[in-house]
């Protein structure tokens, strides 16, 4: 069946490290692949999608690129910040509209 | 514009407890979702609405789990005789169309305690 694995966390970088979090997924198809975000005390927003091999979502410096070869979304970003502290999941979107997520990856910046 | 709500936020039962944890989507979202996620897991899907049918309810992990959206907008998820093993946050999410990619917009969740 379809799954996604997502690095251990937590994941401490200082401020202005880079960033890198690993994911990667087991799908029949094509399915399409997320990072969502839950900060502190909020709800899980979406960061970024890619729909096909060789898309590149981004969005507030992060970056994740669909790469079907090595069935791959590794989300990175070139600069943490503080505010960057959170949970990240990834997650794919099966043929049914159903979120397979990985277990989250909890990041601490430090200042 | 106003996001997905649920209520209520905690909910603690004794077990052998029926529930009932309501979440209301954006305005005019087709799709709704409910998901279970435990304490540092990820979530688990567990049935989806377009409008009011009930399309798949394949993740409920029993026949203890009911969800209903009667009128194609609120939805109800119903655990009866509530275990300790209910014991997780249960989330919502709505989606304007069930296309691909289609973004689901989660509430706060409901985190429900069963002692």
């Amino acid at each position: 069946g379809n799954s996604v694995t997502q690095m251990e966390g937590p994941v401490t970088l200082s401020e202005e490290a880079f960033l890198t979090i690993n994911c990667t997924y087991t799908a029949t198809g094509y399915p399409s692949l997320f990072w969502y975000v839950q900060y502190p005390g909020e709800g899980l927003q979406l960061l970024l999608k890619a729909t096909k091999a060789d898309d590149k979502g981004s969005n507030k410096g992060f970056e994740a690129t669909y790469r079907k070869e090595t069935t791959s979304f590794h989300l990175e970003k070139g600069s943490v910040q503080v505010s960057d502290s959170a949970v990240y999941f990834c997650a794919l979107m099966d043929s049914n509209y159903q979120l397979i997520w990985g277990a989250g990856t909890k990041l601490i910046i430090k200042p | 514009g106003a996001g997905v709500s649920q209520s209520p936020r905690y909910k603690v039962a004794k077990r052998g407890q029926d529930v009932a944890l309501r979440c209301d989507p954006i305005s005019g979202h087709v799709s709704l979702f409910w998901y279970q996620q435990a304490l540092g897991q990820g979530p688990e899907f567990l049935t989806y609405f377009q409008n009011e049918a009930q399309l798949d309810k394949s993740g409920l992990p029993s026949d203890r789990f009911f969800a209903e959206r009667p009128e194609g907008s609120v939805s109800t998820l119903k655990i009866q005789r509530t275990q300790q093993e209910d014991s997780a946050v249960y989330l919502c999410a709505s989606s304007l169309v069930s296309i691909k990619a289609s973004e689901q917009y989660f509430g706060p969740g409901t985190r429900l305690t069963v002692t």
